[in-house]
């Protein structure tokens, strides 16, 4: 079955950076993009941005992009997102899903990112 | 960017009775429009793809319609299990956007 393992919650200081892991199994990692989106505290989905598991090629979210990089590593199926500069407003549960060229289909368990001094 | 809006922002419903909820996107998204289902502490969960197909296990009272800007989804007779938010998701243009969701709770 398809699965998608995220990294542990983070606690970050503003200015700090953070890396997220998404662990892919259950399907050809390279087959399939990962779209990465945050749910601030009370709040909806936001899109941060998007990257191919065939050619790592991305598409990030305008308000992000300077502060933003997704990568891949296929040898391990998994997916990163890094998030530099961070910011009180950054903190949110961080999601990876699977798809974003079609519709995302399924889901990490999120990570909980705080940024807090 | 394209916007998407949903509304009602809050929808009260009695469990049995049907409930609609509407999402209109600021352009054309053709039939690129999905539907997901968010239970608080959980991560979303797929219901409708290509604005009116159901994804895997989704069960037949969930229907979605529409095209081009308007999309509705539909839930003929809302279970306990269904008092949640949704979300509608375009993955027509980039980038991507997100309604800003609708609740559906207790009546």
């Amino acid at each position: 079955q398809v699965q998608l393992v995220q990294s542990g919650a983070e606690v970050k200081k503003p200015g700090a950076s953070v890396k997220v892991s998404c662990k892919a199994s259950g399907y050809t990692f390279t087959s399939y993009s990962i779209t990465w989106v945050r749910q601030a505290p009370g709040q909806g989905l936001e899109w941060m941005g998007w990257i191919s598991g065939y050619n790592g090629n991305t598409n990030y979210a305008q308000k992000l992009q300077d502060r933003v990089t997704m990568t891949t590593d296929t040898s391990t199926s998994t997916a990163y997102m890094e998030l530099r500069s961070l910011r009180s407003d950054d903190t949110a549960v961080y999601y990876c899903a699977r798809g974003g060229v079609y519709a995302i289909d399924y889901w990490g368990q999120g990570t909980l990112v705080t940024v807090s001094s | 960017e394209i916007v998407m809006t949903q509304s009602p922002a809050t929808l009260s419903v009695s469990p049995g009775e049907r409930a609609t909820l509407s999402c209109r996107a600021s352009q054309s998204v053709s039939s690129n429009l999905a539907w997901y289902q968010q239970k608080p502490g959980q991560a979303p969960r797929l219901l409708i793809y290509g604005a009116s197909t159901r994804a895997t296990g989704i069960p037949a009272r969930f229907s979605g319609s529409g095209s081009g800007t308007e999309f509705t989804l539909t839930i003929s007779s809302l279970q306990s299990e269904d008092f949640a938010v949704y979300y509608c998701h375009q993955y027509n243009n980039w980038p991507r956007t997100f309604g800003q969701g609708t609740k559906v709770e207790i009546k």
